[in-house]
């Protein structure tokens, strides 16, 4: 079955700075990598997702890419505010059961 | 208004209990999950059902029965309850591989 790694488990950053968490995986079938954000005692949320046809996804201050040979993706968080601090899961999905495969997470800290 | 929706949001109960949590969705998707949540805050699927049938059943013990009356509903009734069992259980919907869409978790505590 997909294994996926994310690192790092934790990060903080002061505000402004930039945020990177990356994530491999091995089922080189899975073709769909969503990012889910969560807040202290609140659901998952997605916050951007990708597909394998596609290098590179950017939706204002968050981009995530991917590089289907190496089998690994991050997400890019720039000028990070205290509003940003949360837990990040990476998924990746084969698309075919919708089922996602989950890292084990990232816990960010944007100190401001 | 709420796209998944799952109660009780909060259940305390013994060891040796057995307890269900309910979960809706008025999104119209045909796949709905049970995750379940630890300490650590590790994500990891329970359960999964496109369209009321059964696709996914992970490494659970036989205690967790998941059902689903209609492809709106995803029940999980949990017997003879156990102190490991305590963690924060997310229901959630996708269409197809589409993202999913989670409910507000229930946070159980087995005493």
């Amino acid at each position: 079955g997909e294994n996926v790694e994310q690192h790092p488990s934790t990060l903080s950053v002061q505000e402004g700075d930039s945020a990177v968490i990356k994530c491999t995986y091995s089922d080189s079938a899975s073709n769909y990598f969503p990012w889910y954000k969560q807040e202290l005692g609140k659901r998952p949320q997605l916050i951007i997702d990708i597909r394998s046809n596609v290098g590179e996804k950017k939706d204002q201050r968050i981009a995530v890419t991917l590089n289907k040979t190496a089998k690994h993706f991050s997400l890019h968080i720039t000028e990070t505010q205290p509003e940003d601090s949360a837990v990040y899961f990476c998924a990746a999905s084969r698309g075919d059961a919708g089922k996602s495969t989950f890292g084990d997470g990232t816990t960010l800290t944007v100190k401001p | 208004d709420t796209a998944v929706s799952q109660t009780p949001k909060y259940l305390v109960t013994q060891m040796g209990n057995d307890k269900s949590i309910k979960c809706e969705q008025n999104l119209g998707h045909d796949t709905m999950y049970w995750y379940k949540q630890d300490s650590k805050k590790f994500l990891k699927i329970m359960f999964s059902y496109n369209n009321k049938e059964l696709i996914i059943n992970e490494t659970v013990p036989n205690r967790f029965s998941p059902k689903s009356p209609d492809k709106a509903h995803l029940n999980l009734h949990i017997n003879s309850l156990e102190l490991g069992d305590s963690a924060v259980y997310f229901c959630a919907s996708s269409q197809g591989d589409e993202k999913l869409f989670f409910g507000s978790g229930t946070q159980l505590s087995v005493l």
